[in-house]
């Protein structure tokens, strides 16, 4: 079955660590997305890309880094100079004609 | 600054009864809306979209109005019923600003819906 496989679903990290969130797709998509959504917000965008070796800063990209070596994968670093990073984080893919397909999410902890 | 605003943060309506969610946006260069349900702990789901050149789109159970002038949309669910109990996202995106692909969404608040029996 096609989809987007976003690991780990639970992430525990401690004060000034990086920690990676790891996002997967088999539905041959070009565009690759990564959100966060606090709660009672919506979802805000941190870094997209459209096709590999490419990717652009969203609305809230400080603190967090990405890679795009892959078409299938987009990886976000989530860096210690990100004051605030306890948070939801879903990882989309889209085409350039249809909308996009969200994974399961990833709830990152700080503690 | 809110772009996109989903004023009610919930609503109740009873099993068979019509759902009416709103959402209202300021950036006149958002030309494709959509709407997604979400579930606790999961990743969004598409539901219905809508370009800025109509001004209805309906599939089944599900329409979304626009209104251009007042720069207003809203979901339509009839009949609700209790699986529709969810998250509801209101999203924009500027399709026609140039050469970006489909997930580059603006994201309301989102809306509470819950259906009683």
């Amino acid at each position: 079955d096609g989809g987007i496989t976003q690991s780990p679903k639970y992430l525990f990290r401690k004060e000034g660590q990086n920690v990676t969130l790891s996002c997967e797709q088999n539905l041959n998509h070009d565009a690759m997305y990564w959100y966060r959504q606090d709660p009672g917000q919506g979802l805000r965008l941190i870094y997209y890309s459209q096709i590999v070796n490419d990717f652009q800063k969203g609305d809230i990209a400080e603190g967090y880094s990405v890679s795009r070596e892959k078409k299938e994968s987009f990886p976000l670093t989530v860096t210690s100079a990100q004051k605030n990073p306890t948070a939801f984080y879903l990882c989309a893919s889209s085409t350039w004609t249809q909308e996009a397909f969200f994974g399961q999410g990833t709830r990152l902890t700080v503690v | 600054d809110q772009q996109v605003k989903q004023n009610s943060p919930s609503l109740s309506v009873q099993e068979g009864r019509i759902s009416i969610l709103n959402c209202d946006y300021t950036n006149s260069m958002f030309d494709y809306f959509l709407w997604y349900k979400k579930y606790p702990a999961e990743g969004p789901t598409f539901l219905i979209s809508i370009s800025s050149i109509k001004d209805k789109n309906e599939d089944g159970r599900f329409t979304v109005f626009l209104n251009k002038s007042a720069k207003h949309l809203s979901l339509h669910i009839v009949p609700s019923q209790p699986g529709d109990s969810a998250v509801y996202f209101c999203a924009a995106s500027a399709r026609a600003a140039g050469g970006t692909s489909y997930g580059k969404l603006t994201f309301g608040q989102g809306t509470i819906l819950t259906v009683h029996p």
